[in-house]
């Protein structure tokens, strides 16, 4: 079956340090990969998005993620941290096709120190 | 634009009750989805619609019934609220144009079925 999974449920950066978030998925196909932002009592936003060409992708606020098809990866990156990321992340998947449904992993709360 | 929006932002509801959330875009996009965001499971596809005058199921439909009469608009009901029921709502849009679409989403409609 196909599923996005993000194993960290909450991680604690320092103000200034890097980040990655983990993203795995299990697809029969290369998938489409998003990641979304959501700060607290809002909707999601879209940092940014894989769906072909180059594995290294950039979104807003800084961040990049790199798609890796042999560790079934789409790990998200930022090299500086601001208190402002503070936020839940979440890694989702589709496989295109005629109704473009996503599979949502179950989140990473980011906690950032001063 | 407005984008997507979402009405109520916040509801309580008696076990048994009924409710509809209404959910509105104004970018003509052809795809809309409902969600529902509960602690450490991520969103869950309810239900879906790819036009107007169509819906589907998606991985959580139990309980909601949902209408999409006009293009901008898709309605989910509840008929019979449970305290299962109790979750974070999320609209959201595509245009359908393409597989691999973004998803723009609303800010959500908190419920609290008691």
């Amino acid at each position: 079956a196909q599923s996005v999974t993000q194993p960290d449920i909450h991680i604690t950066v320092s103000e200034g340090a890097s980040l990655e978030l983990r993203c795995n998925y299990s697809y029969g196909a290369t998938p489409y990969l998003f990641w979304y932002v959501q700060s607290p009592g809002q909707g999601l936003q879209l940092l940014l998005k894989y769906f072909s060409g180059d594995t290294l992708v950039q979104g807003i606020k800084g961040f990049e993620a790199e798609f890796k098809r042999s560790q079934s990866s789409f790990n998200l990156r930022k090299p500086s941290v601001h208190w402002s990321d503070a936020a839940e992340y979440f890694c989702a998947g589709g496989n295109g096709g005629a109704t473009n449904k996503l599979i949502f992993g179950t989140g990473t709360l980011l906690a950032v120190q001063p | 634009n407005a984008g997507v929006t979402q009405t109520p932002k916040f509801r309580v509801l008696k076990t048994g009750q009924s409710m509809t959330l209404l959910c509105a875009q104004d970018m003509n996009h052809e795809y809309m989805y409902w969600y529902r965001q509960d602690p450490g499971m991520g969103l869950r596809l309810i239900h879906y619609s790819v036009g107007e005058g169509t819906t589907a199921k998606g991985e959580v439909p139990d309980g909601y019934n949902v209408s999409r009469l006009k293009k901008q608009n898709f309605l989910l009901g509840l008929e019979s609220a449970a305290p299962s029921q109790t979750s974070v709502y999320f609209c959201a849009s595509s245009s359908g144009l393409h597989s691999q679409e973004t998803q723009y989403f609303g800010p959500g409609t908190r419920l609290l079925v008691l």
